[in-house]
C-alpha cells in the first residue's frame, strides 16, 4: 500500500514569491492534515480536513496561507507571498477518522 | 539508558542494549498517545499508539507505558539496532482535538 505522497520534496524560492505544495493521502483516509515543522521541533498543525471540509484551520496564517481539498482526496497548500520565516518542512499526514496519523516525507522549503 | 524527554533531548545507547525514552505530556485529559520515529530528511513514522484505558502496549521490539497519574509516557526499545537511531516524538490528543507533539529525543545507537 502506498503511503502519503508529497511533492515537491524540496523547494527554494525568493521571498515574496508564491509557492505550492501537493499531497496525496493514503487511499481511503478521509482526514488530511498539513503540518509545519521547524528544525529540532515537533510538527505543528496548520489545518485539518475531514473529507472536503476544513474542520480546524485556527493555526493557519490566513493572510498568506491557503489550502484546498476540493474532491476530498488530494490537497494543496499555498503560500503567497512567502517570507523568510516560512522556511521549514511542510508535512502532510492522513488518517482514517480519529485513528493514527501517517505522515508523508515532507517538502523542505527554503526562502531566500 | 534513559532520557527525561524535554530536558535531556539526546540519548546514546550501545547497540544491543535496551533503551527507554521518556515523555511528560501536558494535558491530563488526553486520551490517545502516539510515538513517532523521525529519521533525517524523512517524515515522522508511526511506531506505536496507546489509548488512555490501557497502561501498556507491546509491538515488535517496542513497548509503550502510560502512567496517567503522573502524566508520563515512555517508549522502550529492546535490543537496539543502528537503524533505531533517529529523533523520537511523543504526541498526545484529547478527543477530536489536534495532535500535540513534544520536542523530541534524539536517540543515537553506538556500534
Amino acid at each position: 500500500e502506498a503511503g502519503v505522497v508529497q511533492s515537491p520534496r524540496y523547494k527554494i524560492i525568493e521571498k515574496k514569491q508564491p509557492v505550492a505544495f501537493w499531497c496525496n493521502p493514503i487511499s481511503g483516509h478521509n482526514t488530511l492534515y498539513w503540518y509545519l515543522q521547524n528544525l529540532g521541533q515537533g510538527p505543528e498543525l496548520l489545518i485539518r480536513y475531514e473529507n472536503e471540509e476544513a474542520v480546524d484551520d485556527s493555526q493557519l496564517p490566513k493572510d498568506r496561507f491557503s489550502a484546498e481539498r476540493l474532491k476530498g482526496v488530494d490537497s494543496t497548500l499555498k503560500i503567497q507571498p512567502a517570507e523568510l520565516g516560512d522556511s521549514a518542512v511542510y508535512l502532510c499526514a492522513s488518517s482514517l477518522d480519529r485513528a493514527a496519523q501517517y505522515f508523508g516525507p515532507g517538502t523542505r522549503l527554503t526562502v531566500l | 539508558g534513559e532520557s527525561v524527554g524535554l530536558h535531556l533531548p539526546t540519548l546514546s545507547v550501545q547497540e544491543g542494549d535496551n533503551s527507554i525514552i521518556n515523555c511528560a505530556y501536558s494535558n491530563s485529559a488526553s486520551d490517545y498517545f502516539i510515538w513517532y520515529k523521525q529519521e533525517s530528511g524523512k517524515g515522522p513514522q508511526f511506531i506505536i499508539d496507546i489509548r488512555s484505558n490501557m497502561d501498556k502496549r507491546q509491538g515488535q521490539r517496542v513497548t509503550v507505558l502510560l502512567n496517567k497519574t503522573v502524566k508520563h509516557l515512555s517508549l522502550q526499545i529492546a535490543a537496539t539496532q543502528p537503524g533505531d537511531s533517529a529523533v523520537y516524538f511523543c504526541a498526545e490528543k484529547f478527543g477530536n482535538e489536534k495532535l500535540t507533539f513534544g520536542t523530541g529525543t534524539r536517540l543515537t545507537i553506538i556500534p
